[in-house]
């Protein structure tokens, strides 16, 4: 699994607050990914890193933000939460030419 | 745009019986990739091939550049088979690379 983990888990929030998820790995992974999954569509990239402080969007990332402080976390941010990003987020690292997934965050907002 | 799609979008089958799941893309490519998601959510990868043929137990993924097409074959299948299957294209872009997935692929294997 790469030792990637995902923090929460599960999060019900209400619209318009903040929340904050987390990625965390343990093998110095450069690459770092954040993606959501919806029923009808594939997984599409949020916000991508290539390295500390170096981070670029992706097909879906309105209303998102990221930041790495740290190559083993990558932090996803709404800032303020809606109804249409109620989602299953998951965290990707790239190594040796694949991907390797965490275990999903699943994010309700009411 | 790169555009990938899968089919079919479900299938049910009898166990034993022989899988074929079908993924097209619309753009050159540098890898595909076809991952397994169950229910409970977690996604591994299965496969990355850029030519030819893999084969891992009862599964086999191969890829035809010039066409732009992938197959993930399932022999035997088994109820724990069971799963969404998932491919991605990988493209390469100035040291960044990026996936586009399918929207899978919901098998279900009966007894």
């Amino acid at each position: 699994d790469a030792g990637i983990t995902q923090s929460p888990r599960h999060k019900v929030t209400e619209t318009g607050t903040p929340v904050t998820l987390r990625c965390h790995q343990t093998e110095n992974h450069r690459y770092m990914y954040w993606y959501r999954q919806d029923p009808g569509h594939g997984l599409r990239l949020i916000h991508y890193s290539y390295g500390v402080k170096d981070t670029d969007k992706g097909e879906v990332s309105d209303g998102y933000s990221v930041s790495r402080s740290k190559t083993e976390d990558f932090l996803l941010t709404l800032e303020s939460a809606t109804s249409s990003q109620t989602s299953v987020y998951f965290c990707a690292i790239s190594a040796h030419n694949e991907q390797f997934f965490g275990p999903g965050t699943r994010l309700t907002v009411l | 745009k790169n555009e990938v799609e899968q089919s079919p979008q479900n299938l049910t089958a009898q166990e034993g019986e022989f899988i074929t799941i079908n993924c097209s893309y619309s753009v050159g490519i540098s890898a595909l990739h076809w991952l397994q998601q169950h229910p409970g959510g977690g996604i591994v990868s299965l496969f990355m091939l850029s030519s030819g043929k893999k084969k891992h137990g009862r599964l086999i993924a191969t890829i035809n550049i010039q066409e732009k097409h992938s197959s993930l074959h399932i022999t035997a299948s088994h109820p724990r088979d069971s799963a969404v299957y998932i491919c991605a294209s990988r493209v390469r872009n100035f040291g960044n690379e990026k996936l586009t997935f399918g929207t899978g692929t919901r098998l279900t294997i009966i007894p």
